[in-house]
């Protein structure tokens, strides 16, 4: 069965602090993904990897920062978190290979992680 | 001009009807399109793709495809109250890295 963890489901923070965000699959995936989402906004990609040690920006990248040491791992880190990035952050695996018959390429996801900046 | 449209809702419809989703792209040369279903308080989950033009089908479940006008559509059948959840149009475009997602349609099946 596969699986994506993300550290912790629900976090609250402060403003200016530190905050790191972990995620893992055991798929052994190339590509993963960091996505916050907003009501009315939908999932916007923020970084994405496709292999270790190489990281993309991707559509909303400011006040983030991202690391991805081993391929199973890839963490996001908010440098100095701010109110407007409470959000819902989701992380996504997703293979380079076609899936099976089904050419999917599915994404799959990581159950969340809700955080609060005070 | 947003990549990826979708109508909010909340879409609602009774219990046993047929529910209709549906997505337009701006991007022309996209080639992969997805439909993912997201309960309130998970994750999205992946329950169709589709790249020709045409239908396909998978259950109660038909995904259809018109590249010419760029829109793709979702149909429910017998709509169960299970179905009810947001539903996520995703778009990979001529870049294969990248798969955009619109804003979703919420759904609620009345029974």
């Amino acid at each position: 069965d596969v699986k994506v963890t993300q550290s912790s489901r629900y976090l609250v923070k402060r403003t200016g602090e530190k905050v790191f965000l972990e995620c893992v699959q055991d798929m052994d995936h190339e590509n993963m993904f960091w996505y916050r989402q907003d009501p009315g906004l939908g999932l916007r990609l923020i970084y994405f990897s496709y292999d270790v040690k190489m990281k993309e920006k991707g559509d909303i990248p400011e006040g983030y920062s991202v690391s991805r040491e081993k391929k199973e791992r890839f963490s996001l880190i908010l440098e100095s978190a701010s109110t407007n990035q409470t959000s819902m952050y989701l992380c996504a695996s997703r293979t380079d290979e076609q899936t099976g018959t089904s050419g999917s390429n599915e994404q799959f996801f990581g159950p969340g992680t809700r955080l609060t900046v005070l | 001009q947003k990549e990826v449209e979708q109508n909010s809702g909340p879409l609602s419809v009774p219990e046993g009807a047929i529910a209709s989703l549906n997505c337009t792209y701006s991007d022309r040369g996209s080639q992969s399109f997805f439909w993912y279903r997201q309960y309130s308080g998970k994750s999205p989950e992946l329950i169709m793709f589709i790249y020709s033009n045409g239908d396909k089908e998978d259950g109660r479940f038909t995904a259809q495809l018109n590249k010419a006008s760029q829109y793709v559509s979702l149909l429910i059948r017998d709509s169960q109250p299970s179905d009810s959840a947001t539903y996520l149009c995703a778009v990979r475009g001529t870049s294969y890295d990248k798969v955009i997602f619109g804003p979703g349609t919420s759904l609620s099946v009345i029974p």
